[in-house]
């Protein structure tokens, strides 16, 4: 079975610092990857998603992740850190192509003046 | 993309009651889906619900605790039935308009069982 392991259940940066949000996951198969990110009392938003073709992905918000199948690795990262990136950012894979996502435990993301 | 709309956005309920949560999509979608969010926990899917068949719940979740309908390509409801407080959490109804594409969430329903 597919799984998904988002190292870090929080992380704090300083505004305009390097936001690096880590995820592994585990699959048989070729994978499905997204990154969502839920603010405060809401739903999620996707922020990026990879499926084929290119192994970096460029999402909303400058957000950016590179797929890493050597690796086994999906790490979102974000060159400078706004005040508004708080929230909670979820890592997901699809479980064998009828689009159930396994999510991660996922990453709450702080940031600071 | 596709909008959803949930409602309630939230309840109170008492125990022992059931709370049906509406889902509604903005065009036609096939692949329906309900997650639950427990309070500081990740998000995990109760059961998918397609039109035209009966809902296929994951391990752990059964039809009598949250039955599911799915009248249309743009609705669906689920109940939670007979609550306790162990199900105070986020429903989150959730769609997929093609084959391993990304999913498009609602808004969620904040549930709170006293």
């Amino acid at each position: 079975a597919q799984s998904v392991t988002q190292l870090g259940s929080h992380v704090s940066v300083s505004e305009g610092a390097l936001v690096l949000l880590r995820c592994n996951y585990s699959s048989s198969v070729p994978p499905y990857l997204f990154w969502y990110v839920q603010y405060p009392n809401q739903g999620l938003q996707l922020l990026l998603k990879y499926t084929t073709g290119a192994t970096l992905v460029k999402g909303i918000n400058g957000f950016e992740a590179e797929f890493k199948k050597s690796e086994t690795s999906f790490h979102l990262t974000k060159p400078s850190a706004h005040m508004s990136d708080a929230a909670e950012y979820f890592c997901a894979v699809t479980e064998g192509g009828y689009n159930k996502l396994i999510f991660g435990a996922g990453t709450r993301l702080a940031v600071h003046p | 993309s596709a909008v959803i709309s949930q409602k309630p956005s939230r309840d109170i309920c008492q125990r022992g009651t059931s709370l049906t949560i509406q889902c509604q999509v903005d065009s036609q979608v096939t692949m329906m889906f309900w997650y639950r969010q427990q309070p500081g926990q990740s998000l995990t899917l109760i059961a998918t619900a397609n039109q035209g068949s009966e809902a296929t719940y994951e391990s752990g979740f059964v039809i009598d605790k949250f039955p599911i309908s799915r009248p249309n390509l743009t609705f669906s409801t689920l109940t939670v039935s007979n609550m306790s407080p162990e199900d105070s959490s986020i429903y989150l109804c959730s769609v997929a308009l093609q084959m391993n594409t990304e999913a498009f969430f609602g808004q969620g329903t904040r549930l709170t069982v006293v």
